[in-house]
């Protein structure tokens, strides 16, 4: 059982926006800032976004961020067939001498 | 170009430690910039965070792993370590180490080592 929130699954055709969406409390993303990761099938996660909507050197600006109260969401832009991966939120909460939270992963499907 | 590299055994029997030490290469951690952590993934499964440490030896650790969890850091040769105690089949994953930016960012991640906790 995951902190974070996530949908297991999404879907879209290529060329179309797609967003997954990303519940917290408080404690977490409420406070902090919501950070996302991509992990293509059989590889390291990859840094995406940090901060609620700050991109990384090298990531495509059709990947972007945003956090509102307790929810976070990122939206993808013009989907691609490479963008098929498993996508994590996660956020610093603040419970418990601090540590790291992570939502379960949601699955991107391109059709 | 910054690199982590996991190593560590592959296998570890229940009920025994897991060690494990990621080398940093292109950063030095005594330079006090960064956090250096642990996350790891079941099979089909998602990321977990352990937890984290900082030059200073100040360590953050998850409340559901912080009895069975140390984190430990060598400067003389640029690695950090992680050992889990009483291990449990519940354990075997993939274990990562990466870089932390600030509050978990984790900006740089090594490529992963398996870890099967079976007799």
């Amino acid at each position: 059982q995951s902190v974070l929130t996530q949908p297991p699954s999404a879907s879209g055709t290529p060329g179309q926006r797609v967003i997954i969406s990303c519940s917290g409390s408080s404690s977490n993303i409420g406070s902090n800032y919501v950070n996302w990761y991509q992990q293509l099938p059989g590889t390291a996660p990859k840094f995406l976004i940090y901060r609620n909507n700050q991109r990384p050197s090298g990531v495509p600006d059709r990947f972007s961020g945003s956090k509102s109260g307790t929810s976070a969401s990122l939206a993808i832009s013009g989907l691609r067939s490479e963008d098929e991966a498993d996508y994590y939120c996660a956020a610093w909460d603040d419970s418990l001498s601090g540590h790291v939270v992570f939502g379960g992963g949601t699955k991107l499907t391109v059709l | 170009q910054v690199q982590l590299q996991e190593s560590g055994p592959g296998l570890v029997k229940p009920s025994q430690t897991l060690s494990l030490t990621c080398t940093v290469s292109g950063d030095s951690i005594s330079s006090g910039s960064y956090y250096w952590s642990w996350i790891r993934q079941p099979a089909g499964k998602g990321l977990e965070w352990i937890g984290r440490i900082y030059l200073s030896g100040s360590a953050n650790y998850s409340p559901s792993l912080k009895s069975r969890v140390t984190i430990s850091v060598d400067t003389s040769k640029n690695h950090f370590s992680l050992k889990l105690s009483s291990v449990t089949a519940a354990d075997t994953a993939v274990y990562y180490c990466a870089r932390d930016m600030a509050y978990g960012v984790a900006d740089y991640w090594g490529q992963g080592i398996l870890v099967t906790v079976s007799s």
